[in-house]
């Protein structure tokens, strides 16, 4: 099936770890994101990557770096973890140069800071 | 400020019983309106795209508008399987890649049988 995917769906981890998420996407698109959406269900973006240059950084904290090996491709590497980390992140992606311009999301990965 | 309100925050409906969500904006320079729906436990999947004032846009149950201001989702004799969390987005940006996401918070929608 042509999507996003993301793994693992689920991460449950101690205060002070270091965890990746990894994202892929098989629809041909050039533009990633990455966002944290917080209990209250609010979206917010983190990253944005284009053609695996970082385009778009939304004061995230340094802990948190993404990297983009190549088009298909966008992981979130997150360091020395914290109680307010805990959220469902998001991957999502684009076509930045098609004639639409709608976002693509993955599934999640619900992320629990203990 | 750049701001994205959506309305009501959760609105329970009969079966059949018709309604509208609004999403009001403040943005400079919008490059379009997106409404997403998303069903608990999964990321938000794309329904329409609004670009310019007066437009419209159907899907089945679904009707999307677009003013200067604000945008309406109208559901029409919703159905149970209608419920889900109803999210407005607005797209702004010098263009191409470094175009953005804002989000709303999102309408909270209950049909009941």
């Amino acid at each position: 099936d042509t999507a996003v995917s993301q793994t693992p769906k689920y991460l449950v981890t101690q205060m002070g770890n270091d965890k990746s998420i990894k994202c892929e996407q098989n629809l041909g698109h050039d533009t990633m994101y990455w966002y944290k959406q917080d209990s209250k269900k609010f979206l917010k973006i983190m990253f944005s990557y284009n053609n695996k240059e970082l385009i778009i950084n939304e004061t995230v904290p340094n802990r948190f770096s993404p990297k983009s090996p190549d088009k298909a491709h966008l992981n979130l590497h997150i360091n020395s973890l914290e109680l307010g980390d805990s959220a469902v992140y998001f991957c999502a992606s684009r076509l930045a140069g098609g004639a639409y311009n709608e976002q693509f999301f993955g599934p999640g990965t619900r992320l629990t800071v203990l | 400020e750049d701001q994205v309100t959506q309305s009501p925050e959760a609105l329970r409906l009969q079966e059949g019983e018709s309604s509208s969500l609004n999403c009001s904006y403040t943005v400079s320079g919008l490059r379009g309106l997106f409404w997403y729906r998303q069903d608990p436990g999964k990321g938000p999947e794309f329904l329409f795209t609004l670009y310019s004032a007066g437009e419209e846009k159907e899907k089945e149950r679904l009707k999307a508008t677009l003013t200067k201001k604000e945008s309406f989702l109208h559901i029409t004799a919703p159905k149970p399987e209608d419920s889900a969390t109803y999210l407005c987005a607005v797209q702004w940006g010098r263009g191409g890649a470094t175009n953005k996401l804002i989000f709303g918070t999102g309408t909270l929608l209950a049909v009941q049988p």
